[in-house]
């Protein structure tokens, strides 16, 4: 089993480009998260997903969008990139409740 | 706003030695999970406490849970340099996950 993939590793972009960070497991798990964490910081939910068709707001959840149309897959949009979105961006799958999560490697986002 | 606190921000110990860092939420659990970090990785699962249970062991880490002060701890006992890395707690409700700002903890030899 691969676990959970994120892809890119790295991206750099411009101010007010857009791109989706790809997120994928292949656990059969319902619930996933996009999570940013900034330099000396905690993780900082952005959304998650509680199954596919089903998607809801997190701590910080301005200017990104998500969508969930499979179990697998859990993208996360930035709609116009701005410098205060240079992160590094973690997505996760959970089984279910009282169960573990298992992150992704991440994807380090620098927009400039 | 993150739901879980750490403390210490950043505990320094020498090898050896028991490190104990402490979370405290302020809203209803159905668990709380601790996690470490390693230089910007993924954030590695080490071991989930349920809202019934008070303690539970994993080799060398031992973590509490009072609900009722909304409090746990993380101890690691007999540190080693392998443990130096940030530590989380996730505290999860009905569905989501949430994490505190962690403690970075430095294990010298």
């Amino acid at each position: 089993n691969a676990g959970v993939t994120q892809t890119p590793k790295f991206q750099v972009l411009k101010t007010g480009q857009s791109m989706t960070l790809q997120c994928a497991q292949d656990m059969n798990h319902e619930y996933m998260s996009w999570y940013r964490q900034d330099p000396g910081m905690g993780l900082r939910l952005i959304h998650y997903s509680v199954g596919a068709g089903i998607t809801d707001q997190g701590e910080v959840p301005n200017g990104y969008n998500v969508s969930r149309s499979t179990t697998e897959d859990f993208p996360l949009r930035l709609l116009s990139a701005a410098p205060s979105q240079t992160s590094v961006y973690f997505c996760a799958s959970i089984e279910g409740v009282n169960t573990e999560a298992f992150f992704g490697q991440g994807t380090r986002l620098t927009v400039v | 706003s993150q739901q879980g606190e750490e403390d210490p921000q950043a505990l320094s110990i020498q090898e050896g030695e028991n490190a104990t860092m402490n979370c405290s939420y302020k809203t209803s659990i159905n668990n709380l999970q601790w996690y470490r970090q390693n230089s910007g990785r993924g954030l590695v699962h080490l071991i989930l406490i349920r809202s019934n249970e008070r303690e539970k062991h994993s080799g060398r880490l031992r973590v509490t849970l009072d609900t009722s002060k909304k409090s746990s701890s993380l101890l690691i006992t007999a540190s080693r340099a392998a443990d130096t890395a940030s530590y989380f707690c996730g505290i999860q409700g009905a569905q989501k996950l949430v994490f505190g700002q962690g403690t970075r903890l430095t294990i010298n030899p």
